[in-house]
């Protein structure tokens, strides 16, 4: 079965840290870029960050750009957020998704197919 | 404020259908291929729709999706009591390098 289980959150002050993992399982990890999808409480789905299969391309949205940095360690099926200078408002549940990019000859698309549980992060004093 | 427009509730009786949309601007829509979540209260989103239209294996033929001009639609036939839940569109955009999500839609099955 392809899954994936996300861990790592909990209660921070602002401004700490925290690393957020994501363990794969059941497919090709290497051969998928990965991606955190965040949810703050009562609110929609927030894109956060994606990284290449190989690790070398990394994007992410603005307002966390500086701040977090997504990695992959293929040998370990593992997928990584971590998050400096945390404030309030990066409270939310974190999701990993596996994302999936299909190039045709006339067309391409992208989709996210396999998502973790989640973890949750708060942030507050 | 989301490019991708949905709206904030949606409701229909079982057995019904119902239709959510998902509008971006003339500019942006047309070149974007939509995918469609649902997520279930307390849950994980859950794939539902690929590519406009196709759906990933598991899901039930009630849901279908379709995409014209400026706007994709999640059509679910049949309703059910289970389909209670949160709906997102959410596309790629390659200038942003990123995925970009609608605000959602809650079903409610009265």
């Amino acid at each position: 079965e392809e899954q994936m289980v996300a861990s790592g959150g909990g209660l921070v002050q602002p401004g700490g840290s925290l690393r957020l993992s994501c363990s794969a399982s059941g497919f090709t990890f290497s051969a998928f870029w990965m991606t955190w999808v965040r949810q703050a409480p009562g609110k929609g789905l927030e894109w956060v960050a994606s990284v290449k299969t190989d690790g070398h391309e990394e994007n992410y949205v603005g307002s966390v750009k500086g701040r977090f940095l997504i990695s992959r360690d293929n040998a370990a099926n593992s997928l990584y957020l971590q998050m400096n200078n945390l404030r309030a408002e990066d409270t939310a549940v974190y999701y990993c998704a596996r994302f999936g990019h299909y190039i045709g000859y006339y067309y391409q698309y992208y989709y996210m197919d396999v998502w973790g549980k989640g973890t949750t992060v708060t942030v507050s004093s | 404020q989301s490019v991708l427009t949905q709206p904030s509730s949606a409701s229909g009786t079982p057995g019904q259908g119902v239709h959510i949309s998902c509008s971006g601007t003339s500019s942006y829509m047309p070149k974007k291929t939509v995918n469609w979540f649902q997520q279930l209260p307390g849950t994980a989103p859950k794939l539902l729709m690929y590519n406009n239209n196709q759906r990933p294996s598991g899901v039930p033929d009630r849901f279908s999706g379709s995409k014209s001009g400026t706007s994709a639609f999640l059509t679910i036939s049949g309703l059910q009591s289970e389909d209670e839940a949160d709906y997102y569109c959410a596309v790629w955009d390659d200038d942003l390098h990123g995925w970009v999500f609608g605000g959602g839609t809650k079903l409610t099955v009265l």
